[in-house]
């Protein structure tokens, strides 16, 4: 069964450094996001990627967080000058398109800021 | 602002229970609503329930969605350890994102 996939699993990485998630969406999926859930709390979203721009992004999603498809499969994340509240899991999540709108979630990366 | 109420919070049953996880919302221009699953990482989807679909079942899972109260249940019957989880429920509103609730933890004792 196709899936979403993601890496690294986990990443720890100091203040201030930068880090790069990773996805590579389902292969005909068209649409694609980034969600992130802290620790004990609700599932957020971050930011939504279509036909290689954002479509919407939350209030969350400020100017040290970017998103680019660099080759037509990855989906990256860019956090640049990270911070300890950045400090979560992040999921990278795709739906096929806006008929068939069930996401489908890879198994995410957690980012541990110290 | 959108939003998802789930309850309750969390559930600790019996194996062979019935269980009934509810959700609430308020959201602009619905378009449907969805279950996930979620143990140790990832969501993993479960049901999806539009206006052309509101009731859906998979083995012992049902749900069921109500637009003229704005909810949804999710009825698990003869529960099992395996059910052990955090079910989530998120609405699609008027862009396709989606709006999470804080989900139920249900725990399932032998």
């Amino acid at each position: 069964e196709p899936e979403v996939t993601q890496t690294p699993s986990h990443q720890v990485t100091q203040m201030g450094q930068e880090v790069i998630l990773r996805c590579v969406p389902i292969s005909n999926h068209l649409y694609f996001y980034w969600y992130r859930q802290i620790l004990g709390q609700k599932v957020e979203f971050l930011v939504s990627f279509y036909n290689n721009e954002i479509s919407e992004k939350s209030e969350i999603f400020d100017d040290q967080f970017s998103v680019e498809r660099p080759d037509g499969s990855n989906f990256t994340l860019k956090i640049r000058s990270t911070k300890l509240e950045d400090s979560a899991m992040y999921f990278c999540a795709s739906i096929r398109d806006l008929m068939n709108t069930e996401a489908f979630f890879g198994q995410g990366t957690r980012l541990t800021v110290v | 602002e959108d939003k998802v109420v789930q309850s309750p919070l969390s559930l600790v049953v019996h194996e062979g229970d019935t269980v009934t996880l509810n959700c609430s919302y308020e959201v602009t221009n619905f378009r449907s609503l969805l279950w996930y699953k979620q143990e140790k990482k990832a969501p993993t989807f479960l049901f999806m329930l539009t206006s052309s679909g509101i009731e859906k079942k998979s083995g012992r899972l049902s749900s069921i969605l109500d637009k003229k109260e704005l909810s949804s249940i999710l009825n698990i019957t003869a529960t099992q350890t395996g059910d052990s989880a955090i079910y989530l429920c998120a609405v699609e509103g008027g862009s396709e994102k989606l709006v999470f609730g804080k989900g139920t933890k249900l725990t399932v004792n032998p």
